[in-house]
């Protein structure tokens, strides 16, 4: 079965420091992975995904994570906080229909909320 | 604009009564979803449809219907509101069900008393 873990659910930071929120999945095949953003009352955003190809994947606004499938880890990091970023962040991982047999399976994180401080 | 248009954006209603959200997108997606998300949960997929007259159950279906007559529309229906659905919904869509993002609407936030 696949599951996706988010490890903090809040996280603080001060503006212009490293932002680091973390995720593990469970998964018995290579998933394709996601991350998405939601700002106070708007639907989620895609910032970056991982489907199998370069394990460094780049997103929007400064993101990326690295896959790393020894620690089947999935962390999302970005180099310096801006107020910007304060939002509520979910890891996602998606179901591989060639073993299932369908499609349109996505697992969501229980989502990590990021505080950004002047 | 590419976009996923839901209504009502805010919905307070009475258990029992019959309520009916849209959902209509214009980029001539393959693919849609309705989510319900609650705090401490993330979100829980509740139907999706693959195409036109083809749906199926998620996570959480139970109290909901759907529809995928056209393309471009995705009801939810709630035929008998209770509390317990008291959330707040996102319908989403993408070109296909396989490995491809997925576009949110702006949210529904129901209430039932």
């Amino acid at each position: 079965a696949q599951s996706v873990t988010q490890l903090d659910s809040h996280v603080s930071v001060s503006e212009g420091t490293p932002v680091l929120l973390r995720c593990n999945y469970s998964s018995s095949y290579s998933p394709s992975l996601f991350w998405y953003v939601q700002h106070p009352n708007k639907g989620l955003q895609l910032l970056l995904k991982y489907t199998s190809a370069a394990t460094l994947v780049k997103g929007i606004n400064g993101f990326e994570a690295e896959f790393k499938k020894s620690e089947t880890s999935f962390h999302l990091t970005k180099p310096s906080a801006h107020m910007s970023d304060a939002a509520e962040y979910f890891c996602v991982v998606s179901r591989n229909p060639v073993i299932y047999n369908q499609g349109g399976k996505l697992i969501f994180g229980q989502g990590t909320e990021l505080s950004v401080k002047p | 604009e590419a976009q996923v248009t839901q209504n009502p954006r805010y919905l307070i209603t009475v258990t029992g009564k019959k309520l009916t959200v849209t959902c209509s997108q214009n980029m001539n997606h393959e693919y849609m979803s309705w989510y319900r998300q609650d705090p401490g949960l993330g979100l829980r997929q509740i139907y999706y449809s693959m195409n036109v007259e083809v749906t199926d159950k998620g996570d959480v279906p139970e109290g909901y219907k759907v529809s995928r007559k056209e393309k471009r529309n995705f009801p939810l229906i709630l035929e008998s509101p209770s509390p317990n659905q008291t959330s707040l919904y996102f319908c989403a869509s993408s070109p296909r069900a396989v490995n491809s993002p997925l576009h949110f609407g702006n949210g529904t936030r129901l209430t039932v008393t």
